[in-house]
């Protein structure tokens, strides 16, 4: 079967440093994404990893390891705006996405 | 123009009901994705159309009927559909069309109520 195993929540306060995990069994990999979704609306892409090691982007940095099948995405100068689903996503080839079962991130004050 | 557009926001319809649900994007996209959510859940992949060409059915029911008139559009018709069916519907488009890497940008979804 193909899974993808993430935290179902994760607590942090603001101004922190958050780390949400990723470790994935699929049949094939191209590449491993994240997504933010806010409750009621739509995910929106956050970064895309298709080799080992870091991206990052602005306070959003994503990281991968091949060889260990897991990944991470680090948010950084944690806002109340954060506070949303965060999804690791695997592309197994041919256009198909595995979609992980989110994580809910809660930012306090 | 990075928008997909979705119509419309909020479907009720009863299970004799024939209805569609309609997806635009004008940004050049040669993919477009058809996903399912439940309420706390993830998307799940229903339909992949590559050049207008249906590339993945994952074994949605028959009463489910995608549709992809041209590069920028994509229906899916609706019809005899259960309570269980209810959720949110979200249309996705994506740049690439290898499959090999493919970041795909969501419109804001139509929310399905089947009475």
């Amino acid at each position: 079967g193909q899974s993808l195993e993430q935290p179902s929540e994760v607590t942090a306060v603001e101004g922190a440093i958050v780390q949400i995990n990723c470790t994935y069994q699929t049949s094939g990999f191209y590449g491993l994404s994240w997504y933010q979704q806010h409750d009621g609306g739509a995910p929106t892409f956050l970064s895309y990893n298709a080799l080992d090691g870091l991206e990052e982007t602005g306070r959003f940095s994503s990281f991968l390891s091949r060889s260990d099948s897991y990944g991470y995405l680090l948010l950084q100068e944690l806002q109340m705006k954060d506070s949303a689903s965060y999804f690791c996503a695997v592309n197994t080839g041919g256009f198909k996405t595995i979609f992980g079962a989110g994580t809910r991130l809660f930012v306090k004050a | 123009d990075t928008e997909v557009t979705q119509t419309p926001k909020h479907l009720v319809m009863g299970m004799t009901n024939k209805k569609s649900l309609k997806c635009e994007q004008h940004m050049g996209h040669r993919a477009m994705y058809w996903y399912k959510q439940k309420a706390k859940k993830p998307p799940e992949l229903m339909f992949v159309y590559s050049y207008e060409k249906l590339s993945i059915n994952e074994s949605v029911p028959s009463r489910f009927s995608p549709e992809c008139p041209n590069s920028s559009l994509l229906n899916l018709h609706l019809h005899a559909l259960q309570p269980e069916d209810s959720a949110l519907y979200l249309c996705a488009s994506s740049p690439r069309t290898s499959g090999s890497t493919d970041t795909q940008y969501f419109g804001p979804g139509t929310r399905l109520t089947v009475l």
